[in-house]
């Protein structure tokens, strides 16, 4: 059984801090993951990809892959009140389904 | 360009009665997925298509479900007769042919209550 974990929080970070969102699977074989945002009554919306092990930064973000600890985490820098809702973390291998976490629900105080 | 549109946006409807969720991908997305959420839950998985053709339908949760992508364009789910539980907000999302980069766009989803 393919499984994706993530912490369901809720994180609260004062604005301007990082937040920090973790995630580990258990699908060793998966190649993509993504880091998606959604807020409450909304679909989500994709904010991040990760295809290899490392950084990947954009804007204020940036994910990082250690696919041999089976782990995705995305940093979020100078966290705004905006940024509050659940983020969610799903894996895939090519050409199958996402596979998603629970999502963590971060809360930014302003 | 248009995102993944899906109707309706919300449904009621009794125990028993059918009901039938649209979604239409992004032009030109050979994939396409049904998601769901229950309140509380996580996003699962229900099915996948590729064009026309189910690639995976593991997550379909009874034969009450069936969902259909005549043509490899927009998409139906059909639940046939609905239960309590099936209540949840139902996702579609679309994505390019496999590749590497296979970023999955989400609709807007359909929130359904069975009362």
């Amino acid at each position: 059984q393919k499984e994706v974990e993530q912490n369901s929080g809720p994180l609260s970070v004062p604005e301007g801090a990082i937040a920090s969102l973790n995630c580990t699977y258990s699908d060793r074989g998966s190649q993509s993951f993504f880091w998606y945002r959604q807020y409450s009554g909304k679909s989500p919306e994709l904010i991040m990809s990760i295809y290899s092990n490392g950084d990947k930064e954009d804007g204020r973000f940036t994910a990082q892959l250690n696919k041999a600890s089976q782990y995705v985490s995305l940093l979020i820098r100078d966290s705004q009140p905006s940024d509050s809702a659940t983020y969610l973390c799903a894996v895939t291998r090519y050409g199958q389904n996402f596979v998603f976490g629970p999502g963590t629900r971060l809360s930014v105080l302003p | 360009e248009a995102g993944v549109t899906q109707f309706p946006s919300h449904s009621v409807i009794e125990k028993g009665q059918t009901v039938t969720l649209r979604c239409d991908p992004i032009s030109g997305h050979d994939n396409l997925y049904w998601y769901r959420r229950v309140m509380g839950k996580e996003i699962k998985f229900l099915l996948h298509f590729v064009k026309e053709s189910k690639q995976d339908e593991s997550g379909m949760p009874n034969n009450r479900f069936l969902a259909e992508r005549t043509g490899g364009t927009y998409s139906t789910l059909k639940v046939q007769p609905a239960e309590l539980e099936d209540s949840g907000v139902y996702f579609c999302a679309s994505s390019p042919s496999m590749g590497a980069s296979t970023e999955a766009f989400f609709g807007q989803g359909t929130r359904l209550t069975v009362v």
